[in-house]
């Protein structure tokens, strides 16, 4: 069973920024946060990850609360492209397997 | 760098029917993995590898069989082919013992059973 919560669907407006929650509150202390998106069937591409400390990298910025049982992946000026389904996964970094859950639906919107 | 690359990219079969498909990677990673993603649902996993000559099962393996002979390939073979195999299969890898490295996942392979 997948570890994480996540919003069925949202829009967003192009150029705004999307804020895309996870709840992974049984995450335990040797677990990774990963995300990843899935445009139109196409094979899942990895966006970002982190174990405590926020990150950012040149597609999005990942925040993860204090306890860790929560995160927030943002795409700071969303585009047309990022139309995907967005998957929030947790992994031991030791971990052989990647549990996907059904993830969020984000529409872009002109 | 190709990445993970399967072939084929899109395959019809009749039930009862047997076919293997193909996954190679580029990348010397030791993991491997096969995955089936239904209309709408996210992916399951099917079988992995951890190394040349070492599987084991995921979460939805009755139906396959694969084997890891070589580093670079890990095929999925369809022995008798069912409708509720219908689906899109992504092949991925990954090297482990380099930190927390993110799966790299090929573009898949669209199967049909009629």
């Amino acid at each position: 069973d997948a570890k994480t919560t996540q919003p069925t669907s949202m829009d967003c407006a192009e150029g705004r920024a999307a804020n895309l929650p996870c709840n992974h509150s049984t995450i335990s202390g040797n677990e990774y946060v990963y995300w990843y998106r899935q445009i139109h069937s196409q094979g899942p591409q990895y966006i970002i990850h982190g174990l405590k400390n926020n990150e950012t990298n040149e597609m999005a910025s990942l925040i993860i609360t204090e306890d860790r049982k929560s995160s927030t992946l943002i795409l700071p000026h969303a585009t047309l492209r990022d139309t995907a389904v967005y998957y929030c996964i947790v992994r031991e970094a030791a971990g052989n397997k990647l549990t996907f859950g059904g993830g969020t639906r984000v529409l872009v919107k002109p | 760098n190709a990445g993970v690359t399967q072939t084929p990219k899109f395959r019809i079969l009749k039930i009862g029917q047997s076919m293997t498909l193909q996954c190679t990677q580029d990348m010397n990673h030791n993991y491997m993995y096969w995955y089936r993603q239904d209309p709408g649902m996210g992916l399951k996993l099917i079988y992995y590898s951890v190394g040349a000559g070492i599987t084991d099962k995921g979460e939805v393996p009755n139906g396959y069989n694969v084997s890891r002979s070589t580093t670079e390939d890990f095929p999925l073979r369809l022995e008798l082919a069912a409708p509720s195999q219908t689906s899109v299969y992504f092949c991925a890898s990954i090297q482990q013992g380099r930190g927390n490295q993110p799966q790299h996942f090929g573009d898949g392979t669209r199967l049909s059973i009629l």
